[in-house]
């Protein structure tokens, strides 16, 4: 059972424009939820995090928010630069189970020029 | 500079044969963990460890362990290597489990 689930395998934007990365999940215990980034042949990336008592974060062109009710978050990148083209993994956490990160399958983004 | 080594890189080995990958972090950290990445299945926790001498089983640990005797190492044993562990491995850490994780460059792991 997929308990973190991007349904988008990839995702193409073109430069400038608004990139919407969505991930969706079942359990809702989840209490912490963050994005990485991740090139090829390389370790992932941390890229920005939000709390269940937040419904949004913002850090330069990443905004997550957060819809509790929906039990869905989303990535916003604005605005997408090439550089931005890599993997993109979402992943959540409870405090009840300290420790174990859930990932997604991840989406890949392709920002074209 | 702060980083998460692993070693070896790459790594072809047959089935049966004992293996070691090790993993180690110069940032004190006290949570470390270790993940696989396959086509299609994202990134899987194996284990993780919580501080010295604490760990704890991950979303797909059989066939794994782990030890951590001291904070920066945390080695991943394959005591006997299959074919379905073929992957590409990553170890992270990180100050708290909720904490941004910094992840190590990767393992590729062949079992034939």
């Amino acid at each position: 059972d997929q308990q973190v689930k991007q349904n988008s395998p990839s995702l193409s934007v073109q430069e400038g424009r608004i990139s919407i990365l969505n991930c969706d999940y079942t359990n809702s215990m989840f209490d912490y939820f963050l994005w990485y980034k991740k090139y090829p042949a390389e370790g992932p990336t941390f890229l920005i995090s939000i709390s269940s008592i937040k419904d949004k974060n913002e850090d330069g062109r990443f905004t997550v928010f957060l819809n509790k009710s929906a039990k869905h978050l989303s990535l916003h990148i604005v605005p997408s630069q090439p550089g931005d083209s890599a993997v993109y993994f979402c992943a959540a956490s409870h405090g009840g189970s300290q420790g174990n990160l859930i990932f997604g399958k991840g989406t890949k983004l392709s920002v074209k020029p | 500079e702060a980083q998460v080594t692993q070693n070896p890189r790459y790594l072809i080995t047959v089935t049966g044969k004992k293996l070691t990958v090790t993993c180690s972090q110069n940032m004190n950290h006290e949570y470390m963990s270790w993940y696989r990445q396959d086509p299609g299945l994202g990134l899987r926790q194996i284990y993780y460890s919580m501080n010295v001498e604490v760990t704890d089983k991950g979303d797909v640990p059989e066939g794994y362990k782990v030890s951590r005797k001291e904070k920066r190492n945390f080695p991943l044993i394959l005591e006997s290597p299959s074919p379905n562990q073929t992957s590409l491995y990553f170890c992270a850490s990180s100050p708290t489990p909720f904490g941004r994780q910094y992840f190590g460059p990767g393992t590729r792991l062949t079992v034939t």
